[in-house]
């Protein structure tokens, strides 16, 4: 069974631009997060989503959005980025809400 | 008060040792209960899954759940050097999973 599967896996912009991560979760699960982790820093819960529908939002701005479409794959995308948002960006499945995530090898996000 | 918190650490043992890895969570809804290790640079794996009181062993893991005291802790047995990484505890409830901030653990050969 194939495991999540997150692309691209190094990306490199500059401040102001926009990015779009992909998330494609192990087949059958529904439920897909999105972490974003800096170094020293645990995991930072953006947000999740089940059968098309956010259920959960971290603290973020406005700026980071997400949406999963009917086969369960989700993307992520940043607008105006910042120097700040450089970092591992992970995203999870889970059959359900609040069960076992599994984690794709994640995002990692240089913006200079 | 965070909702899962862990010591971050380090926690550093000898090889060989026995590593005791702690964890207390706030939220009383929880019903499920993680243990993930993350190497550096890599993606949390999952070690153990605990949903009932008692302990839960696999291999050189113990996972132990106390839910009257909110607690949860992870013990490696014969430590070794490859146990060397960051620890982090979950709590799973209704329709969200939260992450402590994770324990980083050093093995010393």
């Amino acid at each position: 069974k194939a495991g999540v599967t997150q692309t691209p896996r190094y990306l490199i912009k500059t401040r102001g631009q926009q990015v779009t991560l992909s998330c494609s979760p192990i087949s059958g699960h529904r439920s897909v997060s999105w972490y974003q982790q800096t170094p020293g820093q645990g995991l930072q819960f953006l947000f999740e989503y089940f059968s098309e529908t956010q259920r959960n939002k971290g603290n973020f701005p406005g700026r980071f959005s997400g949406r999963q479409f009917s086969n369960s794959r989700s993307e992520m995308n940043v607008s105006t980025l910042e120097l700040g948002d450089s970092a591992l960006y992970l995203c999870a499945s889970s059959l359900t809400s609040g069960d076992i995530q599994y984690f794709g090898a994640g995002t990692r996000l240089s913006v200079l | 008060q965070k909702e899962v918190e862990q010591n971050s650490g380090p926690l550093s043992v000898p090889e060989g040792a026995i590593a005791s890895l702690n964890c207390t969570y706030s939220d009383r809804v929880s019903q499920s209960f993680f243990w993930y290790r993350q190497y550096s640079g890599k993606s949390p794996e999952l070690i153990m899954s605990i949903y009932s009181n008692g302990d839960k062993e696999d291999g050189r893991f113990t996972a132990q759940l106390n839910k009257a005291s909110q607690y949860v802790s992870l013990l490696i047995r014969d430590s070794q050097p490859s146990d060397s990484a960051t620890y982090l505890c979950a709590a799973g409830g209704y329709q969200k999973v939260t992450f402590g901030t994770g324990t980083k653990l050093q093995v010393i050969p």
